[in-house]
């Protein structure tokens, strides 16, 4: 079936220290977004990619999409605090958005 | 204030019972989902709705049953066939599916919790 695989699932870092997440699909998408999910939560949508290739930045973040459509990447630069939750990734397919399974972060002070 | 609204935030079910969960938006959104969220897992999709009146299954229909008879409600209800309901339901909804993907704007989710 569909699936879309993030990895790692967890993300230990000390604040300052780089964070990259994973994000893979078995079929091409359409297109990609990204959420932030606090803990205790809801998701709430930090990007979409839609071009083979395209890269974006918000600030510290940097998102990629890759060439063949089919994975992505999240980079966030000198983690804060504030940085702390789940980031999932969720690519369009048939009018369908299938959810990666996310990647905890957790930041050390 | 914008925003979509889900009732409520705890939810708990005896054995045998069904259980109907709100989402309320006023985004004037055509499409609404529902997602089930387990521990450290990520959402997957119950039932999803284009425009009113109309709605198809997810990933994980089965036991759950929906309602879209107006633009702005999208309510879920946990049937006795839903053996294992314990989990965090989030609504969504986006302005349409067809076309350019938008994003999506979730609730405050309900826990439901079974006695």
């Amino acid at each position: 079936g569909q699936q879309v695989m993030q990895i790692p699932q967890y993300q230990h870092v000390q604040e300052g220290e780089d964070f990259t997440t994973y994000c893979n699909s078995s079929t091409t998408l359409s297109n990609i977004q990204w959420y932030k999910q606090r803990p205790g939560g809801h998701p709430v949508f930090l990007i979409q990619l839609v071009k083979s290739g395209e890269v974006k930045k918000q600030k510290r973040l940097t998102f990629q999409f890759g060439e063949a459509k089919k994975n992505s990447s999240l980079h966030i630069t000198a983690t804060q605090t504030t940085d702390v939750g789940t980031y999932f990734c969720a690519g369009l397919r048939a009018y369908k958005y299938i959810f990666g399974t996310g990647t905890r972060l957790k930041v050390l002070a | 204030d914008g925003g979509i609204t889900q009732s409520p935030k705890y939810l708990f079910r005896k054995e045998g019972q069904n259980v109907t969960l709100s989402c309320e938006q006023n985004l004037n959104h055509d499409a609404m989902y529902w997602y089930r969220q387990d521990p450290g897992q990520g959402l997957r999709l119950i039932y999803y709705s284009q425009i009113v009146n109309d709605f198809q299954k997810g990933d994980i229909a089965e036991g759950y049953s929906v309602s879209r008879e107006k633009k702005e409600s999208f309510p879920l209800t946990v049937t006795s066939a839903q053996k294992n309901p314990t989990a965090f339901y989030l609504c969504a909804s986006s302005i349409g599916v067809t076309g350019l993907s938008q994003p999506q704007h979730f609730g405050d989710g309900t826990r439901l919790s079974i006695l």
